[in-house]
């Protein structure tokens, strides 16, 4: 069964700092991965979606990679702003199962500070 | 456009009760999904859809039923509500196995 971890759980940086969030997973038979962000009461918005024969992708101050040999991703967010503040979660698509059954990590909840 | 769309937002159920949870999709998007949140789980997939007509159990599909009618539809059901069915229910939907859209959720209560 697919594990998704991430950690830490949560994470408090000064304004404007870069940051690293790590996602690592147990099965490398991945389709894709996808990085989102919660808002408080809210759900869930895509960030970025790797394809497993993708290394990275990127988006504005976002950048996520991936590296399925060692069952890890991360998701690099420079020159933090406040309005980062959110829980960050990462999604595995397995290439088994017939593809439906996405597995969550339980996010990492990240906090800038002004 | 809407997007994924959630209805209710919020309810209170008493143990015993049926309600249902209905999600729309104007994306024309093939594959649907109910998934819960529960503090410390993460996600969890309760059933899903590949197509009008068809439904499939995922992780944890105890105590739910799910209708898929039409393509843009996807109804989650509680036939008799428990108080372990408490959390947040997010409905997904995407085209083929790609990105997964969310809509906003609906807070469920079982007292």
């Amino acid at each position: 069964k697919q594990e998704v971890t991430q950690i830490p759980a949560a994470l408090s940086v000064p304004e404007g700092e870069n940051l690293v969030l790590n996602c690592s997973f147990t099965d490398s038979a991945i389709y894709n991965l996808q990085w989102f962000r919660q808002d408080p009461g809210k759900g869930l918005t895509s960030l970025l979606l790797i394809q497993s024969s993708q290394r990275e992708q990127t988006s504005g101050r976002l950048n996520a990679s991936l590296d399925k040999s060692s069952g890890r991703s991360t998701l690099y967010i420079a020159a933090s702003q406040p309005g980062d503040s959110a829980t960050y979660l990462c999604a595995v698509r397995p290439i088994m199962e017939g593809y439906q059954k996405v597995t969550f990590g339980t996010g990492t909840k990240l906090q800038v500070i002004p | 456009n809407a997007g994924v769309t959630q209805t209710p937002k919020f309810r209170v159920l008493k143990t015993g009760q049926s309600m249902t949870l209905l999600c729309a999709q104007d994306m024309n998007h093939e594959y649907m999904y109910w998934y819960r949140q529960d503090p410390g789980m993460g996600l969890r997939l309760i059933h899903y859809s590949v197509g009008e007509g068809t439904t499939a159990k995922g992780e944890v599909p105890d105590g739910y039923n799910v209708s898929r009618l039409k393509k843009q539809n996807f109804l989650l059901g509680l036939e008799s509500a428990a108080p372990s069915q408490t959390s947040v229910y997010f409905c997904a939907s995407s085209y083929s196995s790609e990105k997964l859209f969310f809509g906003s959720g609906t807070q469920l209560s079982v007292l």
